[in-house]
């Protein structure tokens, strides 16, 4: 099976705009995370999508948001980028109910 | 609140040692725990996940402990290789999706 897809790899954007990045589950995975990890705060938990719903969500701003498709692919959206935004911003999909998450390469964003 | 940390920022092993790495977690309610591992440019890749009602799992070369008494987690991987060089993630599964991570270790192993 194909692993989990993140489209770009990299990104350079200047502030105060905005960025889409997308994902690919594993077939068959419906559940689909987005994680930000920065070298100071580490991996923090960004919001979850499962069957089109978001079910969970982290501690970040409205800037933030996401969707997922009925195929499970998922996008993220950060809008108003600002220079604290630069990241990797890593992808990881799951079967229902299982608590094994398997991650993607990332998206490294960079904002100047 | 959430948070799952991990003792030592870094840890050095001969090739051929077996490594320990430990991890402190507050939340009591998590189900799974899961160590994860992250080599540079690449996502963290899954290792092993234990259950909230077992003490002990092994893998292949790995062995992961929980005491649920003091809220600590290790991982011991046995004859460490030069492969294993990587940033060590502990993580809690909190369900529907969202796993809390620790801050990571970086294992260098030495030839």
């Amino acid at each position: 099976k194909a692993g989990v897809t993140q489209t770009p790899r990299y990104l350079i954007k200047t502030r105060g705009q905005q960025v889409t990045l997308s994902c690919s589950p594993i077939s068959g995975h419906r559940s689909v995370s987005w994680y930000q990890q920065t070298p100071g705060q580490g991996l923090q938990f960004l919001f979850e999508y499962f069957s089109e719903t978001q079910r969970n969500k982290g501690n970040f701003p409205g800037r933030f948001s996401g969707r997922q498709f009925s195929n499970s692919r998922s996008e993220m959206n950060v809008s108003t980028l600002e220079l604290g935004d630069s990241a990797l911003y890593l992808c990881a999909s799951s079967l229902a109910g299982q608590p094994q998450q398997y991650f993607g390469p990332g998206t490294r964003l960079t904002v100047t | 609140g959430e948070s799952v940390g991990l003792h030592l920022p870094t840890l050095s092993v001969q090739e051929g040692d077996n490594s320990i790495i430990n991890c402190a977690y507050s939340n009591s309610a998590s189900d799974y725990f899961i160590w994860y591992k992250q080599e540079s440019g690449k996502g963290p890749q899954f290792i092993i996940d234990i259950r909230s009602n077992m003490d002990k799992r092994q893998g292949q070369r790995v062995t992961v402990l929980l005491n649920k008494t003091v809220k600590h987690l290790s991982l011991q991987i046995a004859a460490t290789q030069p492969g294993d060089s990587a940033v060590y993630f502990c993580a809690e599964n909190m369900g529907a999706g969202k796993s809390t991570f620790g801050d990571g270790t970086t294992l260098t192993v030495k030839p």
